[in-house]
């Protein structure tokens, strides 16, 4: 099983519409978690960390469930910018700092 | 502020050749780490610096790399001899502290090993 799975996708929406991706993960002491957006040939960029209570920016929601494992990220909205691949990475527990990235999410807002 | 920088952007070597990668970290960020991903897989977790120590480097695939870190400013990347399943694309990223809002990411060195 991997540390962290993601929705396989792709996902294709047309503009403004909402869309949801969802990762679980395995290692229950794991502390951090984020969402990063990678466009095509280029570094992944960080989008939002996730918190347990929930947080938003703008058009963009992450929530965590630890008890579940389950992170989700969902947009509003979307807009053909958003199109990129949508990566749920987890920060290894303690001292360490690995992080350990999903395999992605590719995400195509179509006009 | 200027980002993590990394050198070359690309790189296509043979077989049995040696390649160096370079990664200056945002000023100012002691965390130095590397990162690959290879053709089809995830973006997996190769070492991290403190400074010039090495950290953690469980992630280093064998004894063929070697990282560096003189001084604790920019890093090195050393692959020799590269074989064909090197090639992939190493990315560096840094952090000030223990990176809790998340890490910065270079763009990437593209490495093709033919």
């Amino acid at each position: 099983r991997k540390e962290v799975e993601q929705d396989p996708g792709p996902f294709n929406v047309p503009e403004g519409a909402t869309v949801a991706f969802n990762c679980t993960y395995s290692n229950s002491a794991s502390q951090s978690f984020f969402w990063y957006r990678q466009d095509c040939r280029k570094e992944p960029k960080l989008l939002m960390s996730v918190y347990s209570s929930g947080n938003e920016d703008g058009r963009f929601t992450a929530q965590l469930n630890r008890a579940s494992q389950y992170i989700s990220l969902l947009i509003r909205d979307s807009k053909l910018s958003d199109s990129a691949t949508y990566l749920c990475v987890v920060k290894s527990p303690g001292s360490a700092r690995q992080l350990t990235f999903g395999s992605g999410t590719q995400l195509t807002v179509l006009p | 502020e200027a980002g993590v920088t990394q050198f070359p952007s690309h790189s296509v070597i043979e077989k049995g050749q040696t390649v160096t990668l370079r990664c200056d970290p945002i000023s100012g960020h002691d965390n130095l780490y590397w990162y690959r991903r290879v053709m089809g897989k995830e973006i997996k977790f190769l070492l991290h610096f403190v400074k010039e120590s090495k950290q953690d480097e469980s992630g280093m695939p064998n004894n063929r790399f070697l990282a560096e870190r003189t001084g604790g400013t920019y890093s090195t990347l050393k692959v020799q001899p590269a074989e064909l399943e090197d090639s992939g694309v190493y990315f560096c990223a840094s952090s000030q502290g223990q990176g809790k809002y998340g890490y910065t990411f270079g763009s990437g060195t593209r490495l093709t090993v033919v």
